[in-house]
């Protein structure tokens, strides 16, 4: 099957600083990749669509500026959480579809994202 | 648009138990519809699938049908395991490709 693998699965930063998340799909390419982030009542909510070779579509009330997408390749899309909050502390999932499949999303492990 | 409905939890039940967690759904044709499974700590995984009408999906000993007289896609297992105990997530595409539409999650908690 598909395999998507995220890193770092678990990461601790300062208030204030920037972290980037890695995406990356192992065996198949992904045109497109889903970033979600899944609050402690475990709904998800999808963040921002990353596209190949142009720019994220984020879904309303989600902040541009303060979530950096960038997919630079056909395998690997990169969430940078910048100047973070301890609100932005959360899980963040990144998923991929397989093109010519019947639809289904393949999912990352997960980034646990902790600020201080 | 495509939106899905599932019913809330925890459940919490013990080891053996009949499992059922309800999904209805709302959308335009006849989508696939999807359970996925997120174990503590993990990512989703997919647990099963039905691509037309009247399909069953089954694996690890769940199963679902594809019902579009009553729009729903209940999960099913007939003996819960402790390793069972996870969250679980209906889901539907919307008329966007490849993006999903997920019910609010069902935390299920087998005891021993």
């Amino acid at each position: 099957g598909a395999v998507v693998s995220q890193h770092p699965s678990r990461v601790i930063c300062k208030s204030g600083t920037s972290v980037k998340i890695e995406c990356r799909s192992l065996d198949f390419q992904a045109t497109t990749m889903f970033w979600y982030r899944q609050f402690p009542k475990q709904s998800l909510m999808l963040m921002a669509t990353s596209n190949e070779g142009s720019k994220a579509t984020y879904e309303q009330g989600v902040e541009k500026d303060k979530f950096l997408i960038n997919h630079a390749s056909l395998t690997l899309s990169t969430l940078t959480v910048t100047s973070a909050h301890p609100e932005d502390s959360s899980f963040y999932i990144c998923s991929a579809p397989l093109q010519g499949g019947s639809g289904e999303l393949f999912f990352g492990e997960g980034s646990r994202l902790t600020v201080l | 648009g495509n939106s899905v409905t599932q019913m809330e939890g925890p459940v919490t039940l013990s080891e053996e138990a009949f499992l059922t967690i309800n999904c209805t759904y709302t959308a335009t044709g006849y989508p696939s519809l999807f359970w996925y499974v997120q174990y503590p700590g993990e990512g989703l995984q997919l647990l099963l699938k039905a691509t037309k009408a009247d399909d069953k999906g089954s694996n690890k000993g769940f199963e679902a049908t594809y019902r579009k007289e009553t729009t729903s896609f209940h999960l099913e297992k007939g003996s819960v395991q402790v390793s069972d105990s996870a969250v679980y997530f209906c889901a539907l595409p919307t008329d966007s490709w490849g993006k999903l539409q997920f019910g609010a999650g069902t935390q299920v908690v087998v005891t021993p």
